[in-house]
């Protein structure tokens, strides 16, 4: 069936380091493609989103691109904030969202 | 409503008691999902509702699971004769026709079995 791998966390950064959180996918079809995140105490959010292959998805500086070769969906930002600190969910949907296991990103200033 | 409201926020119940989670979707969303949020398990699709029917309920792990969604709008998920390993945060999402790509997440209920 369709499923979802994330890199295992916690990814610990220092404040202005670049950000990649590796996602790869398994699919039958050709799903949308999603990044939510989960800030402490918070409900999940949608974060940026893709919809067909070469799509980039973008939002608050974070981006990542729908590569159907590779089957991945990686996330990146150039430069975290310790705001960013939060737990971030990779999904696809294929006629509903399957997550993959989260990845928590701590952001040390 | 502005977004998805879920009710209660916390409860704590006995083994063997049952529960009732609700959760009220986004006016006019008539797509609607629950989650289920464990610690080392990541986010686990339940139960998906179009409308008042579930055409997609294969996530729900036990016949102790069950849900259903009137008018179109709230849903509830029932969970009878509770475990421990029941204790989780359980998600509700909603959604447009039109934007089926992406889902309005409630703030869930952390549930706890003792």
């Amino acid at each position: 069936g369709d499923s979802v791998t994330q890199m295992e966390g916690p990814v610990t950064l220092s404040e202005e380091a670049f950000l990649t959180i590796n996602c790869t996918y398994t699919a039958t079809g050709y799903p949308s493609l999603f990044w939510y995140v989960q800030y402490p105490g918070e409900g999940l959010q949608l974060l940026l989103k893709a919809t067909k292959a070469d799509d980039k998805g973008s939002n608050k500086g974070f981006e990542a691109t729908y590569r159907k070769e590779t089957t991945s969906f990686h996330l990146e930002k150039g430069s975290v904030q310790v705001s960013d600190s939060a737990v971030y969910f990779c999904a696809l949907n294929e006629g509903k969202l399957i997550f993959g296991q989260g990845t928590t990103l701590q952001v040390k200033p | 409503g502005a977004g998805v409201s879920q009710s209660p926020s916390n409860k704590v119940t006995e083994k063997g008691k049952d529960v009732e989670l609700r959760c009220d979707p986004i006016s006019g969303h008539t797509a609607l999902y629950w989650y289920r949020q464990s610690l080392g398990q990541g986010l686990e699709f339940l139960i998906y509702f179009q409308g008042n029917s579930a055409p997609d309920k294969s996530g729900l792990p036990s016949d102790r699971f069950s849900a259903e969604r009137t008018g179109g709008s709230v849903s509830t998920l029932t969970i009878q004769r509770t475990q421990q390993e029941d204790s989780a945060v359980y998600l509700c999402a909603s959604s447009s026709r039109t934007d089926s790509y992406g889902y309005t997440f409630g703030s869930g209920t952390r549930l706890t079995v003792v």
